[in-house]
């Protein structure tokens, strides 16, 4: 299984809305990515967790709140979002950060209205 | 620090014809370069991968790319052009280290016309 799982595909969230994006992988990765990408741009790195610890933050509004409760989960809690984070949210996973290799999932495709 | 530079946002070629989409990059150590695949509202998929063995590194979907230091470049081509070959491409850099930060390139849009 080389699959990284997304769920939902999609998602139409109001700016008071609470959600959350889920990302899930079974190939034993220990570390775990989270990107965004807005149209015709490139992925950009929210977060990185390295055996379930947070290990990179790139700045990212309070309002996106990830969280690893295990190996194989990575959750991105959605809160009080702005028309602008209107976006595709891109999951990723490799065996360790120093890996060569990244697995991405399809994506959620998030909305806010 | 790390950059890439992709050449040509919009590429356009010919069904049958040679495909080639231009990276450049910039790396302060020795990079681990790649190829990404993304097809409308898809995720990215990976194509090709340069670790530092061989230089000419070949991919799914019949592409292939070189590595050259002294050009300080990683060049993906494909002989001949598909019509399922119509997507983006990027290109991406990570350093030889244990950060797992990769940077991307702004992506090239291939077009492949009949």
């Amino acid at each position: 299984d080389t699959e990284v799982t997304q769920t939902p595909k999609h998602l139409v969230m109001g700016m008071t809305n609470k959600k959350s994006l889920k990302c899930e992988q079974h190939m034993g990765h220990r570390a775990m990515y989270w990107y965004k990408q807005k149209a015709k741009k490139p992925p950009e790195l929210m977060f990185v967790y390295s055996y379930e610890k947070l290990s990179i933050n790139e700045s990212v509004p309070s309002r996106f709140s990830p969280e690893c409760p295990n190996s194989s989960l990575l959750n991105l809690h959605l809160h009080a979002l702005q028309p602008e984070d209107s976006a595709l949210y891109l999951c990723a996973s490799s065996q360790a950060v120093g890996s060569t290799e990244a697995f991405f999932g399809q994506g959620t495709r998030l909305t806010v209205v | 620090a790390q950059s890439v530079t992709q050449l040509g946002s919009h590429v356009s070629v010919s069904e049958g014809a040679l495909v080639l989409l231009r990276c450049n990059y910039s790396s302060s150590v020795p990079p681990y370069l790649f190829w990404y695949v993304q097809y409308p509202n898809q995720g990215l998929q990976l194509l090709l991968k340069y670790t530092s063995a061989a230089t000419l590194v070949k991919g799914i979907n019949g592409f292939e790319a070189e590595f050259k230091k002294s050009e300080t470049s990683f060049h993906l081509t494909k002989p001949s052009a598909h019509m399922s070959d119509a997507a983006e491409y990027f290109c991406a850099v990570k350093l030889n280290t244990n950060a797992g930060k990769s940077t991307f390139g702004d992506g090239t849009t291939l077009t492949v016309k009949p």
